[in-house]
């Protein structure tokens, strides 16, 4: 079955910790995303690539990095999490035509202690 | 600036009931509009999405939303409310540009029995 997975669900760490959140679809789709939400507050785009070996920043200024090495996997890592890390990360992903939707994943709640 | 607001933060509604959350975008273009929830501990789920088809767009579990150009909205409805639609619901609007899509605010629906 087709679909966008997301690993870890929770994560509490450490200041000064690196950390990878993995992101993955089975949907063969080119462009993925990476969104950063905080409780109560809208999506922010902080990342996005529209296929292997592009990856580009998004709106919202990110300590993130990703890498798109592989067409159905899209990690995010933070080289040294801060408590201002902690939000909820959610990655998305999508066809490629202008109208095409975005598919999300269940998303990863970071917690930097 | 291009962007979209849900005029209300909180809806709550009584079991049976209409339900209406509210959404209107600027816009220099016409857009795609979508409707998402999520629900708690849960991944964003696409409701339903309007791409300059028919102006009344109808989803999954009987809500609906209607395109108004001239009011610039894309209000999300339904004619009964169900306890299982709490949830919060996030309107948003994709750009011309395919990779800007910007989310609302979030509204948070309750349901009382």
């Amino acid at each position: 079955e087709a679909d966008i997975y997301q690993t870890p669900r929770y994560l509490v760490i450490g200041t000064g910790k690196k950390i990878t959140l993995e992101c993955s679809q089975t949907m063969g789709h080119d462009k993925m995303y990476w969104y950063q939400q905080d409780p109560g507050m809208e999506l922010h785009l902080i990342h996005y690539s529209y296929g292997v070996n592009s990856t580009e920043k998004g709106d919202l200024s990110s300590e993130s990095t990703v890498s798109r090495i592989r067409t159905e996997h899209f990690p995010l890592t933070l080289e040294s999490a801060r408590p201002s890390h902690t939000s909820q990360y959610l990655c998305a992903s999508s066809g490629g035509r202008r109208t095409d939707t975005q598919y999300f994943g269940p998303g990863t709640r970071l917690t930097v202690l | 600036a291009q962007s979209v607001t849900q005029l209300d933060s909180h809806v709550s509604v009584s079991e049976g009931t209409p339900v209406l959350l509210r959404c209107n975008y600027s816009s220099s273009y016409s857009p795609s509009l979508f409707w998402y929830v999520q629900h708690p501990n849960k991944g964003l789920q696409l409701l339903l999405k309007y791409t300059s088809a028919a102006t009344l767009v109808k989803g999954i579990n009987g809500f609906e939303a209607e395109f108004k150009k001239s009011e610039t909205s894309f209000h999300l409805t339904k004619p009964s409310a169900h306890m299982s639609d709490a949830a919060e619901y996030f309107c948003v609007v994709r750009y011309y540009n395919n990779n800007d899509m910007r989310f609302g605010a979030g509204t948070r629906l309750t349901v009382k029995p």
